[in-house]
């Protein structure tokens, strides 16, 4: 199994709506990503989560709270999202040790922020 | 820090012909890794080829090559016999040898004409 299953696969969303979006993986990866993609951009990391522990936070603002119930869990808490914020939110895994470098990554979620 | 840089934003090419993409870097590390990703219109960002700088060998997958040239921190995508599917963003990336999350280019799109 080497696919990464991001759940919703497009959201709508009002600007006061409270909402998640989940990310499972059964590759035995211990790093966990989110990454923002605006069209016709490369993806911006967000989030890194090392062995279940936030690792890296690049100043993402507080209205996206990330989540890493267990290894093969990732969630994207949206709480008071702007119109900027729509985008195509992307989350990856992979190995952090060895010579598997790859990153697998799921289709995305599709968030519209009204 | 890693800076990958990808100076054709749209290419073009005919079914069956070949076509490279450019793309170059920088890092102070030593140990690091360079990749191809594909996006097609689909979302799913999909690994086309891997190289690890410690290896003189370009890397090859079937019908993608790279010509990694270490000195000039430069890392070229052939693809030959282009087929339609190929159509897609191609982002190069890199990534260190410890901390593992990509750093990508701005882009290629690349179009397969019939």
């Amino acid at each position: 199994d080497t696919e990464v299953t991001q759940t919703p696969k497009h959201l709508v969303m009002g600007m006061t709506n409270k909402k998640s979006l989940k990310c499972e993986q059964h590759m035995g990866h211990r790093a966990m990503y989110w990454y923002k993609q605006k069209a016709k951009k490369p993806p911006e990391l967000m989030f890194v989560y090392s062995y279940e522990k936030l690792s890296i936070n690049e100043s993402v603002p507080s209205r996206f709270s990330p989540e890493c119930p267990n290894s093969s869990l990732l969630n994207l808490h949206l709480h008071a999202l702007q119109p900027e914020d729509s985008a195509l939110y992307l989350c990856a895994s992979s190995e952090l040790r060895g010579a598997n470098t790859e990153a697998f990554f799921g289709q995305g979620t599709r968030l519209t922020v009204v | 820090a890693q800076t990958v840089t990808q100076s054709q934003p749209e290419m073009s090419v005919q079914e069956a012909e070949t076509v490279t993409l450019s793309c170059t870097y920088d890092t102070s590390e030593s140990n690091y890794y360079l990749f191809w990703y594909k996006q097609p219109p689909s979302r799913q960002m999909i690994l086309v080829i891997r190289q690890e700088a410690y290896k003189q060998q370009n890397a090859t997958e079937n019908r993608f090559s790279v010509n990694f040239q270490k000195a000039a921190k430069s890392f070229s995508l052939k693809i030959s016999d282009s087929q339609l599917g190929d159509t897609a963003m191609y982002f190069c990336a890199s990534a260190d040898g410890s901390a593992r999350q990509l750093t990508f280019g701005s882009g290629t799109q690349l179009t397969v004409l019939p």
